[in-house]
């Protein structure tokens, strides 16, 4: 079946340094990715999203592109502030069914 | 607030007991989703309502996991016979109609269960 795995966390990063989380999907047929974050205390949020090979989801500051040739979605940023900590979700869906989770990413941003 | 709201927020309970967990969608979202987080882990799917009728439960672990929407709004996910394995949080997400492939899902804060 679908699958999404995720770079192992916990990431701890000192303020304005750069961010790589690592996703990989393996799924049959062109899904659609995306990244969720949940903060704090909060509930899943959708952070952006691609819907075919080469688009680029941009939120933030935080980007990630679909790349086919690779099964890869890596969400990336180049200045990360405190107030990004939390904990990112990669995930796909195909056509109008659930969508599929990584484990999730713990992420800290130190000042 | 317009966002979805889960009850109750905590829920703790004994082995072998019956519990509800509630959830309010978005106004006008016919898609619903249950999902069930355990620690350390990502969201995984129980099962897709689309209006009144469940159109995918693949995800339901066993039949001690039942979930009804019999008005196309609020949701009960009902669990039979609480085992310590069923301790985690369970969240609730809807989208407008099927929401299509790129359609957003959003998400309620969740029910954390703990079963003693």
């Amino acid at each position: 079946g679908d699958s999404v795995t995720q770079m192992e966390g916990p990431v701890t990063l000192s303020e304005e340094a750069f961010l790589t989380i690592n996703c990989t999907y393996t799924a049959t047929g062109y899904p659609s990715l995306f990244w969720y974050v949940q903060y704090p205390g909060e509930g899943l949020q959708l952070l952006l999203k691609a819907t075919k090979a080469d688009d680029k989801g941009s939120n933030k500051g935080f980007e990630a592109t679909y790349r086919k040739e690779t099964t890869s979605f890596h969400l990336e940023k180049g200045s990360v502030q405190v107030s990004d900590s939390a904990v990112y979700f990669c995930a796909l869906r195909q056509g109008a069914q659930k969508l599929v989770f990584g484990q999730g990413t713990r992420l800290t941003i130190n000042p | 607030g317009a966002g979805v709201s889960q009850t109750p927020s905590n829920k703790v309970t004994e082995k072998g007991k019956y519990v509800e967990l509630r959830c309010d969608p978005i106004s006008g979202h016919t898609a619903l989703y249950w999902y069930r987080q355990s620690l350390g882990q990502g969201p995984e799917f129980l099962i897709y309502f689309q209006g009144t009728g469940a159109a995918d439960d693949s995800g339901l672990p066993n039949d001690r996991f039942f979930a009804v929407r019999p008005e196309g709004s609020v949701s009960t996910l009902k669990i039979q016979r609480t085992e310590r394995g069923d301790s985690a949080v369970y969240l609730c997400a809807s989208s407008l109609q099927r929401g299509g492939p790129s359609g957003e899902l959003f998400f309620g804060e969740g029910s954390r269960l703990t079963v003693l």
